[in-house]
């Protein structure tokens, strides 16, 4: 199984909502990862969490906060969105951090519309 | 500073026939250099991973080269189907401070039959 599960699929909130976005593995991987992505553009890191702790924040507001309750689990809290923050959520795991081998595998996203 | 292009941004091409994309990146130190397919609305998929010491990595009809000297990469798809319309993404990842994935703009490919 080289599945990355993503839940919702579509999300659409209000500015003063609160919402969570999943993410799930079962790969046995310590890395895993949230990206943010416009519109024909490239991911952008947010979140990098190893061995269940947050090891890279990239300055993200923190309207978003992430949390890591083991190691097959990822969540993205949202509350008090912008529109600007409308896009392609992405999470991604690997078997480690560094190195070749560890390969990322993505899932196919949540597309967030904040309204 | 620390940077991935590619080229072009955008490619049309006929059905069967081959192409070939740039990449080129400012990254320093380099650990590996990575394509990945992202189909609309989906999540990127890796396709080939290359190291400073590979010149060369092929995944079916597709074709990865690295050139570290001039820091250069190319994937080139032979044969193109309707299936590979999609964005192709090169990351190159680095070790300078934390481990870092530095994404390319893309290049998005659209295959007409």
């Amino acid at each position: 199984d080289t599945e990355v599960t993503q839940t919702p699929k579509h999300l659409v909130m209000g500015m003063t909502n609160k919402k969570s976005l999943k993410c799930e593995q079962h790969m046995g991987h310590r890395a895993m990862y949230w990206y943010k992505q416009k519109a024909k553009k490239p991911p952008e890191l947010m979140f990098v969490y190893s061995y269940e702790k947050l090891s890279i924040n990239e300055s993200v507001p923190s309207r978003f906060s992430p949390e890591c309750p083991n190691s097959s689990l990822l969540n993205l809290h949202l509350h008090a969105l912008q529109p600007e923050d409308s896009a392609l959520y992405l999470c991604a795991s690997s078997q480690g951090l560094r190195g070749k081998g560890n390969i990322q595998y993505f899932g196919a996203g949540t597309r967030l519309s904040v309204l | 500073k620390n940077q991935v292009e590619q080229s072009p941004q955008s490619l049309i091409i006929l059905e069967g026939k081959n192409c070939t994309l740039q990449c080129n990146y400012t990254v320093s130190p380099f650990s590996n250099l990575r394509w990945y397919k992202q189909d609309t609305g989906r999540g990127p998929v890796s396709l080939t991973i290359m190291t400073f010491s590979e010149n060369t990595k092929s995944n079916g009809r597709y074709t990865a080269t690295l050139d570290a000297d001039t820091k250069q990469s190319s994937l080139h798809i032979t044969a193109s189907q309707l299936s590979d319309s999609a964005s192709y993404i090169c990351v190159v990842a680095t070790t300078s401070g934390t481990y870092k994935y530095i994404f390319g703009t893309g290049t998005r490919l659209k295959v007409l039959a």
